[in-house]
């Protein structure tokens, strides 16, 4: 069975800092995608930054990193130079990719940021 | 823009009542998903397809049935809503298993 978890349900960084959001997982495919979504006050489901599991390098998208490390089973996101704009509910996805898999996303729970001016 | 739309994106209902959410597509991709959204759950797959007539349950399940007669339209229903199903639902499409997925702008429902 697949499984994410994000263990903080409430962050605070300050604007212009960086900050990590954390992330483990758990699944038994051998190949497998990870998503970071952002969700702000308004509802919708925005999607920031992948990594497939054979990637070699960290995924990168803007202020936007993937800090994975396989062997930890984690996938972290880090926001550099954070903006006000950036508060809002940030969820961990993932998918198995193999041919029998039907590419269902399990996610975590989420975490609450808030960026301070 | 994916081209996603759901219907109702609001609704009351009363207990005891059927509920259908629509969640119609215009890419023609071949998979889809319903999820419900609940405070200090996340997102909980519902039930998803893989092709037209082709459906299968998720991990909450329970209470609901859906339908994919056309490539464009899961529907989603409630055959009699309760007030644990009071929740926010997203539907997700996704053209194949890889890095793309598209969410709708999410239905909310209530159950009075």
């Amino acid at each position: 069975a697949q499984k994410i978890t994000q263990t903080q349900p409430g962050m605070f960084v300050q604007e212009k800092e960086a900050v990590t959001l954390d992330c483990t997982y758990d699944t038994s495919d051998p190949s497998y995608g990870l998503f970071w979504y952002k969700q702000p006050s308004s509802g919708e489901m925005i999607f920031l930054i992948y990594q497939g599991s054979y990637d070699q390098q960290n995924a990168t998208e803007g202020r936007y990193s993937l800090n994975f490390q396989k062997a930890r089973k984690s996938a972290n996101l880090v926001i550099s130079a954070s903006q006000l704009g950036d508060s809002a509910m940030y969820f961990c996805a993932m998918r198995g990719l193999d041919s029998g898999n039907t590419g269902k996303l399990i996610f975590g729970q989420g975490t609450t940021l808030q960026v301070k001016p | 823009d994916a081209g996603i739309t759901q219907s109702p994106r609001h609704k009351v209902t009363e207990t005891g009542t059927p509920v259908t959410l629509r969640c119609h597509q215009t890419e023609n991709h071949r998979y889809m998903y319903w999820y419900r959204q609940d405070p200090g759950h996340g997102l909980r797959l519902i039930h998803y397809s893989y092709g037209v007539k082709d459906t299968d349950k998720g991990e909450v399940s329970d209470g609901y049935s859906v339908s994919r007669s056309k490539t464009e339209d899961f529907l989603l229903t409630l055959e009699s809503a309760t007030s644990s199903q009071t929740s926010v639902y997203f539907c997700a499409i996704s053209v194949s298993l890889g890095n793309t997925i598209y969410f709708g702008e999410g239905s909310w429902l209530t159950v009075v």
